[in-house]
């Protein structure tokens, strides 16, 4: 069975600095790995994902993500964090294989960024 | 539509009555899924739909709950019987299965309370 976790249920960080939302995965073959952002009584918008070739995907809103396939790890990074990216992260996963796969989520990191 | 449009946005009911929720995916996806998502939790899969038949449906939690996707756009999940712990945000996603377009794209979901 695919799983995701999440390690961290808050993160906090200074508008500015560097910011990184941790994520490892569980999932048999190659995965399919995704980042999503929910705001305050919001879906979920896409950010960005993984799907083949560079590990370093760059997505919306200057954040990306780095595939680390020994560390089955997909942490989310920025450079430099805005008081606006303050939300609930989640990071999914799905195997690679086939048509349809079920999309797996984590239990969500909330990031906190303080002015 | 421009995006994935649920309705209604917050549903009140009673324990013990039946609700309906409402789907509308993006013109042209033919893959529609529901997730159930509970206070800090992260989106729990209930079904997935590939045009009009549910291609699976594992992740309901019982046979108090069904969902229909009849013309393969608009998808209604049904509950009946309502339970206080049916109490969730019920999130509705499509996508277009084929190529690199693997990410999902999220309503805003449906609050659903039962008291």
């Amino acid at each position: 069975a695919q799983s995701v976790a999440q390690p961290e249920d808050q993160v906090n960080v200074a508008e500015g600095n560097p910011l990184t939302v941790k994520c490892t995965y569980s999932v048999s073959g190659n995965p399919y790995l995704f980042w999503y952002v929910q705001y305050p009584n919001r879906g979920l918008q896409f950010l960005l994902k993984y799907i083949t070739g560079d590990n370093l995907v760059k997505g919306s809103y200057g954040f990306e993500a780095e595939f680390n396939k020994s560390q089955t790890s997909f942490h989310l990074k920025k450079p430099s964090a805005l008081v606006s990216d303050s939300a609930l992260y989640f990071c999914a996963v799905r195997e690679s294989s086939g048509g349809y796969q079920k999309v797996t989520f984590g239990t969500g990191t909330k990031l906190q960024v303080i002015p | 539509g421009a995006g994935v449009s649920q309705t209604p946005s917050n549903k009140v009911t009673e324990k013990g009555k039946y609700v309906e929720l409402r789907c509308d995916p993006i013109s042209g996806h033919t893959a529609l899924y529901w997730y159930r998502q509970s206070l800090g939790q992260g989106p729990e899969f209930l079904i997935y739909f590939q045009g009009t038949g549910a291609a699976d449906d594992s992740g309901l939690p019982n046979d108090r709950f069904f969902a229909v996707r009849p013309e393969g756009s608009v998808s209604t999940l049904k509950i009946q019987r309502t339970e206080r712990g049916d109490s969730a945000v019920y999130l509705c996603a499509s996508n277009f299965l084929g190529g690199s377009n693997t990410e999902a794209f999220f309503g805003q979901g449906t609050r659903l309370t039962v008291v």
